[in-house]
């Protein structure tokens, strides 16, 4: 069975501090992992999608890395905002972009 | 225009109730998917269409109906709805083949009672 798995569940951190959200998955045989943030209530924006050929992709204050033979990827966050307070989550695309997701990751970043 | 926009944004509807969700973008994308997302709960595939055709069908019970008229439009006809089939109904969609981003709409809050 495909699984993603998101660590931690939840984070709660003053503002200004630089996080990392891990994620993990069970098969290797990925096209590309992608980062979602979902706000309550509302859809999934895209964050980062890094294909399977890459390593890391950034996007301003924000970069995703990923390592296939460990079955890892990480959103790393650099100085947070409490604009970022957010569910994190990662997702693994198998063909199709047929999306299996994590359970996601609440962010809450407090000023 | 990079939005994937869904109608209507809340929806009540009684067991014996016929409704339709609508979703519809404009990037010339020809992969579309309807997903499903229970409160505190990750999304979950239901329907993938690829080029206009059903391509991925996760089980889904027959009182769900997707169909996509044009390569703009997906729709999701409900009838004889389940209190557990309360959720978000996430529409998206991306480039077929290309493993691209996916654009997700805001979702419809649909409540069965």
């Amino acid at each position: 069975k495909q699984e993603v798995t998101q660590i931690p569940a939840a984070l709660s951190v003053p503002e200004g501090e630089n996080l990392v959200l891990n994620c993990s998955f069970t098969d290797s045989a990925i096209y590309n992992l992608q980062w979602f943030r979902q706000d309550p209530g509302k859809g999934l924006t895209s964050l980062l999608l890094i294909q399977s050929s890459q390593r890391e992709q950034t996007s301003g204050r924000l970069n995703a890395s990923l390592d296939k033979s460990s079955g890892r990827s990480t959103l790393y966050i650099a100085a947070s905002q409490p604009g970022d307070s957010a569910t994190y989550l990662c997702a693994r695309s198998g063909g199709y972009n047929k999306l299996i997701f994590g359970a996601g990751t609440r962010l809450a970043v407090h000023p | 225009d990079t939005e994937v926009t869904q109608t209507p944004k809340h929806l009540v509807m009684g067991m014996t109730n016929k409704k339709s969700l609508k979703c519809e973008q404009h990037m010339g994308h020809r992969a579309m998917y309807w997903y499903k997302q229970k409160a505190k709960k990750p999304p979950e595939l239901m329907f993938v269409y690829s080029y206009e055709k059903l391509s991925i069908n996760e089980s889904v019970p027959s009182r769900f109906s997707p169909e996509c008229p044009n390569s703009s439009l997906l729709n999701l006809h409900l009838h004889a709805l389940q209190p557990e089939d309360s959720a978000l109904y996430l529409c998206a969609s991306t480039t077929p083949g290309g493993e691209g981003k996916l654009f997700f709409g805001s979702g419809t809050q649909l409540s069965v009672l």
